[in-house]
Formats: structure tokens, sequence, C-alpha cells
């Protein structure tokens, strides 16, 4: 079955450092994989997805991510974090299974210290 | 505009009652799900229809029952509530046909049984 690990569950970064939130996926097959951000009492929202193609995708808000089939990962970057980056982040795969679905990880919160 | 919507926002209520969720997206999606997230922030799909037929049904107690009135509605009817149902439900949608997985995610509604 599909799964996505993110080892971290809290991250503290100082503003204006760099990000690196990690994201380890299991599927079989070439997976479509996501990152979401969810700011307090907020919904999901979109930052970036890889289906295919160029390995590193480009999405909002100034993240990127690469996928690395050989580690199976896909993980997010920031050069320079703004304390309104501070949020819970979530990496999802998409999982055919009859009709598409996506298993999210357990999120990693992102902290943003002065 | 928004573009997923969901109501209410909050809804406390008592062991044993009964209670919806509605929600409404102007996307012109054809797919739409319901996700709980629970205390730990753990993201998990409970149920998806496509073009109003249910295509996704997670192993979730029988006391959830969703409806899909129209492609832009999925309501959700919770019978019987129980203290374990307390969560953050979330309502989701997509164009499978044309950008499978790209999930575009309401505010929320936060539950508490009491």
């Amino acid at each position: 079955a599909q799964s996505v690990t993110q080892p971290d569950i809290h991250i503290t970064v100082s503003e204006g450092a760099s990000l690196e939130l990690r994201c380890n996926y299991s599927y079989g097959a070439t997976p479509y994989l996501f990152w979401y951000v969810q700011s307090p009492g907020q919904g999901l929202q979109l930052l970036l997805k890889y289906f295919s193609g160029d390995t590193l995708v480009q999405g909002i808000k100034g993240f990127e991510a690469e996928f690395k089939r050989s580690q199976s990962s896909f993980n997010l970057r920031k050069p320079s974090v703004h304390w309104s980056d501070a949020a819970e982040y979530f990496c999802a795969v998409g999982a055919v299974t009859g009709f598409q679905k996506l298993v999210f990880g357990t999120g990693t919160r992102l902290l943003v210290s002065p | 505009d928004t573009a997923v919507s969901q109501t209410p926002k909050y809804l406390v209520t008592q062991m044993g009652n009964d209670k919806s969720i509605k929600c409404e997206q102007n996307l012109g999606h054809d797919t739409m799900y319901w996700y709980k997230q629970d205390s730990k922030k753990f993201l998990k799909i409970m149920f998806s229809y496509n073009n109003k037929e249910l295509i996704i049904n997670e192993t979730v107690p029988n006391r959830f029952s969703p409806k899909s009135p129209d492609k832009a509605h999925l309501n959700l009817h919770i019978n019987s509530l129980e203290l374990g149902d307390s969560a953050v439900y979330f309502c989701a949608s997509s164009q499978e046909s044309s950008s499978p997985y790209e999930q575009y995610f309401g505010p929320g509604t936060r539950l508490t049984v009491t």
C-alpha cells in the first residue's frame, strides 16, 4: 500500500535561513507527489506538484521540491524563510486504487524564529 | 470568491445527536471528497464522489453518510455522534479528468462532541 513518511514532526528555522522539509514515499509505480501547506485554522493549500518530467519543480511562495527516485524522496526547500511561512506542511502521494486518492504524511510543523 | 466553502465552521454538540456539514464548490470540478483530520493533524480520506457517484468509501462507521445532490455539493451527515468523532472535517474538490489528484480544500469544520 502507498504510504508517506515525514520524519520531522517539528522544525524551527530562523527567519531568513534556508529550509528543507523531508518526505519519503512508498509506491510501486511512478508517483504523483504533492506538497500542501496548512496555516493555523485554515484549509490546505497546494504548494507544488510533481507528475513527470523535470525532477525539480517550482511552486508558489518561493518553494521548490526535488523528486529523487533512487531515494524515494520528495523534499521541500525554500532558500529564505519568512515569518509567514510558519505553518503545517503535508507531503502527499497520489495513489491509483480503482480511482485516484491522496495519501498524506503526518505533517511537519514549521516554526520560524526571529 | 470562495472556491470550496463549508458550513458551519464550528460545530459543538452532545453525544448521541445527529448533525450535518455542508460543502459547496464553485470550481466546476467533477470530484469531491471528505477528509477527517484528527488531533494529531493526521489527514485521512473518508469518501469521494465523482459526478455524484460514490467512488471511494474508506473504513468509516456507517453512522457517517455522505450525500451529493449535485456535482457542486457534497454533504456529510453523522448520526449518533460519539466523542471520537471530534475532529476537523475538510471538504475538497478536484477535476479528475484534467488534473488528477490536484485537490482544493475548504477551510474545515471543527466538530466538538461533548
